[in-house]
Formats: C-alpha cells, structure tokens, sequence
C-alpha cells in the first residue's frame, strides 16, 4: 500500500497571506490527523477527522482550520498567516473506525515545511 | 494538563552500546503507547506500539519497550545499538477517551547519535 502523501513538500509564503495543504491517507484509512512540529513547541495536535467530521480539535486559534473530503483525502488551511506559523505540518492517517475503544496508531506523511516570510 | 516527558534530550552512545530512553506520561487513564522514530532526512515512523496485555512489546529494529503502569512509564530500550539507528525518538501517549480521538499528545523527543 501507498503510504501518506502529502502536497507540496515545501511552501514560501509572506505574513498576511494563506494556505492550504493537502494529504492523502493510506488507502482504507478514514482518520487524518494533523499536527505541526517546530523545534520549541515539539509536535503539538492541530485536528482529527473522521468521515469528514472534525472530532477533535487541538488548541490551535481559529485560522487554522481543516476539512477532510468522501474519499478521506483531508485539506487544511492557515489564514492570516504569522511568521510563527513557520513550521513542519505533519498529516496522519489511521485505520481506527467511530468509537473504537482500543484505538489504533498512525502512519506519517513526509510533512509540508511552510516558511513565513 | 496532560503531558508526556522523555528524560533524555541528547544521548550519544557508541556502537554496540545499550539503549534505554525514558518516557513518563501524567494521565492515569486508559492509554495507548507509541514510541516514533524520525531518520534523519525522513518522515516519522513508528517504532513499537502497546495497547493492552504483555507489558514487554517487541518492535522493528531489535526496539523493545516496557510498559509500567504503577509508574505511568514507557521506556524504549535497545540491547545494542547500530551507527544507524542515529535518529530522533518520540515518545507518544493516546488517552482512550471519546474527547480524545485521534490525538497523540508526544514528548519533547530525544535525539540519539550513534558513533561508529
């Protein structure tokens, strides 16, 4: 199987602007999850969807937002950008299904770097 | 709030040497457990994994980890490790509750470098 793509690997973009990025999960898979990765802040949970519903959202602030399509493949999109947006944004995906009690893990996308300037 | 800690930042071994990175979580619920490793130039991929039943899981790579409930830790060992497992490490906790689906809350991450 494929494993999680997501576009594009590098973006530049300048305060003010906004952005969206894209990743497509391993095939089967119904569960996204995005994070970002700076080095001060570490990984930090932005949202998860789940048959294009947001089930759990992180403590982001409101321009950073998300959706996720019928086929699984999931968007998401930063407005207003800050130079402190400038970071590695890591998309996941996960078999787990609606109300899996176990849970199950997550696989990788190679991330998209985003540079504010 | 809920947080994960690994004790080691930065550790340097040589080859052949013995592994054991910590990893302590604060939520005394039901969790899942993960250990992340990200290769130099490479996306993050997992490790080891546990969710229930035998506290001691065996990963890919000769990882193994040990889970202790009484002390809410998951540390990763490696009885010898190799110049390539040069990387850095994540722990990953997952609260088994409905508020918490899909949320990997993760340490700091600890870089390891192997010399050869």
């Amino acid at each position: 199987k494929a494993g999680v793509t997501q576009t594009p690997r590098y973006l530049i973009k300048t305060r003010g602007q906004q952005v969206t990025l894209s990743c497509s999960p391993i095939s089967g898979h119904r569960s996204v999850s995005w994070y970002q990765q700076t080095p001060g802040q570490g990984l930090q949970f932005l949202f998860e969807y789940f048959s294009e519903t947001q089930r759990n959202k992180g403590n982001f602030p409101g321009r950073f937002s998300g959706r996720q399509f019928s086929n699984s493949r999931s968007e998401m999109n930063v407005s207003t950008l800050e130079l402190g947006d400038s970071a590695l944004y890591l998309c996941a995906s996960s078999p787990t299904s609606s109300g899996d009690p176990l849970g199950y893990e997550q696989y990788f996308g190679p991330g998209t770097r985003l540079t504010v300037t | 709030a809920q947080s994960v800690s690994q004790h080691n930042h930065h550790v340097i071994l040589s080859e052949a040497a013995s592994l054991e990175l910590g990893c302590n979580y604060s939520y005394g619920g039901t969790v899942n457990l993960f250990w992340y490793v990200q290769y130099p130039g490479q996306h993050l991929q997992l490790l080891l994994k546990y969710f229930s039943g035998d506290p001691l899981v065996k990963g890919i790579k000769g990882f193994e980890a040990e889970f202790i409930k009484s002390k809410f830790s998951f540390n990763l060992r490696k009885p010898s490790v190799q110049w390539s497992d040069t990387a850095e490490y994540f722990c990953a906790v997952n609260r088994l509750d409905s508020s918490n689906t899909g949320k990997l809350i993760f340490g700091q991450g600890t870089t390891l470098q192997v010399k050869p």
